[in-house]
């Protein structure tokens, strides 16, 4: 059981580019998640998609937008990457009244 | 606005030396409150959940408490492999949201 599965690893961009962040959850969870997270500030909430079709702004929303293929898969997309999105980004999900279950995250830095 | 103040930001513990670690939350109607462990390098690893007060975890040397403004994460006689963040979040009712306080970076000296 690989919970919540993120790819890739690490990413380097240079300002201006573009990429797509993966993630794939196998619990059957209705809920997922996309938080990044940066020293002194803990995990701020970017988007999220309380089920299938859905999603809704989190705290962080700007530069980012996001596609939940599928009740599995939900990727963030950074459409002209800037340096202040240098950050650790970490997808979650949950199945309703609990808690989340994180991936190990995407180490992203933009130069 | 629903908020959530960890502290300390950091303790330094000998090994043996117990403490607590604090979170404070301002929620609307609180769903549940869930703590997390953070090794450098990795995604937040599961620990507990709360959901109302006056209810209480125990796992190994961690123990979680709750009240209607405030958790507790007791550490009874740490050892060096507990240093870790140590973070808190909370879900409000009516959403599926979580937000996340700022964590508390414990390391447990032999």
């Amino acid at each position: 059981n690989a919970g919540v599965t993120q790819t890739p690893k690490f990413q380097v961009l240079k300002t201006g580019q573009s990429m797509t962040l993966q993630c794939a959850q196998d619990m059957n969870h209705n809920s997922m998640y996309w938080y990044r997270q940066d020293p002194g500030m803990g995990l701020r909430l970017i988007y999220y998609s309380a089920s299938e079709g859905t999603t809704d702004k989190g705290e962080v929303p700007n530069g980012y937008n996001v596609s939940r293929l599928n009740k599995r898969e939900f990727s963030l997309r950074l459409e002209s990457a800037a340096p202040s999105q240098t950050s650790v980004y970490f997808c979650a999900s949950n199945g309703g009244n609990t808690e989340a279950f994180f991936g190990q995250g995407t180490r992203l830095t933009v130069v | 606005e629903d908020q959530v103040t960890q502290s300390p930001e950091a303790l330094r513990l000998q090994e043996g030396e117990s403490s607590s670690l604090n979170c404070s939350y301002t929620v609307s109607g609180l769903r549940g409150l869930f703590w997390y462990r953070q090794d450098p390098g990795k995604g937040p690893e599961f620990l507990f959940t709360l959901y109302s007060a006056g209810e209480e975890k125990e796992k190994e040397r961690l123990k979680a408490t709750l009240t209607k403004k405030e958790s507790f994460l007791h550490i009874t006689a740490p050892k060096p492999e507990d240093s870790a963040t140590y973070l808190c979040a909370v879900q409000a009712g009516g959403t599926y949201k979580y937000i996340f306080g700022t964590g508390t970076r414990l390391k447990v000296l032999a």
